[in-house]
């Protein structure tokens, strides 16, 4: 069964600190993955697109890894900031399938002053 | 919001009254997606449309029936609405199949 599983649920942490969240999935064929920041209130923003053949890729001050042997990927946030409370969202595209879009019940990251 | 609006953005209804949600986007995009999104859930696809009246079922579309009779619009229909269709709703857009930007969502509460 195609599925994606995000840890962990909710994370708080101070401002200026770092933060790891984790994604596995066991979505076949892969085609890629994507995580999407969402803001309360707010539709998910594209953070980042990794392909197979990709293992990192950044946004600023946001690092996502891939190891597709392994079917997992984290999101690495550098020096936290306010505006980084949001629900993070892994979703991983299967090559094939009417609907090959597969979402992760998010991380809930609240950075606090 | 990558040129998707949706309207309205707050809705509440009562049981059993129709309802329509409209996704109305301005980039031209072939694919256009409604989704789901309740707590403990991930968002979950209801329908899609691959293009102008080509549309296709997505995990949770009873209850719900869609429409596409211009490129730039996509209407999501609540024929006969139930508490179980509390949630916010999202509208996406996209390109390719893999490709998705989303709208701002709209709340529905059904009483």
């Amino acid at each position: 069964k195609n599925q994606v599983e995000q840890s962990p649920q909710s994370l708080i942490i101070l401002e200026g600190k770092n933060c790891t969240l984790q994604c596995n999935y066991t979505v076949s064929p892969f085609s890629n993955l994507r995580w999407y920041k969402q803001d309360t209130g707010r539709g998910p923003v594209s953070l980042t697109i990794m392909t197979f053949s990709e293992n990192t890729k950044s946004n600023g001050r946001y690092t996502a890894t891939l190891d597709a042997d392994t079917k997992q990927s984290s999101l690495h946030i550098t020096a936290s900031q306010l505006s980084d409370s949001a629900s993070y969202i892994c979703v991983v595209s299967s090559e094939t399938g009417a609907n090959n879009l597969f979402f992760g019940t998010g991380t809930r990251l609240t950075v606090i002053p | 919001d990558a040129g998707i609006t949706q309207s309205p953005r707050h809705k509440v209804t009562e049981t059993g009254t129709p309802v329509t949600l409209r996704c109305h986007q301005t980039e031209n995009h072939r694919y256009m997606y409604w989704y789901r999104q309740d707590p403990g859930h991930g968002l979950r696809l209801i329908h899609y449309s691959y293009g102008v009246k080509d549309t296709d079922k997505g995990e949770v579309s009873d209850g719900y029936s869609v429409s596409r009779s211009k490129t730039e619009d996509f209407l999501l229909t609540l024929e006969s609405a139930t508490s179980s269709q509390t949630s916010v709703y999202f509208c996406a857009i996209g390109r390719e199949k893999v490709e998705q930007f989303f709208g701002p969502g709209t709340r529905l509460t059904v009483l």
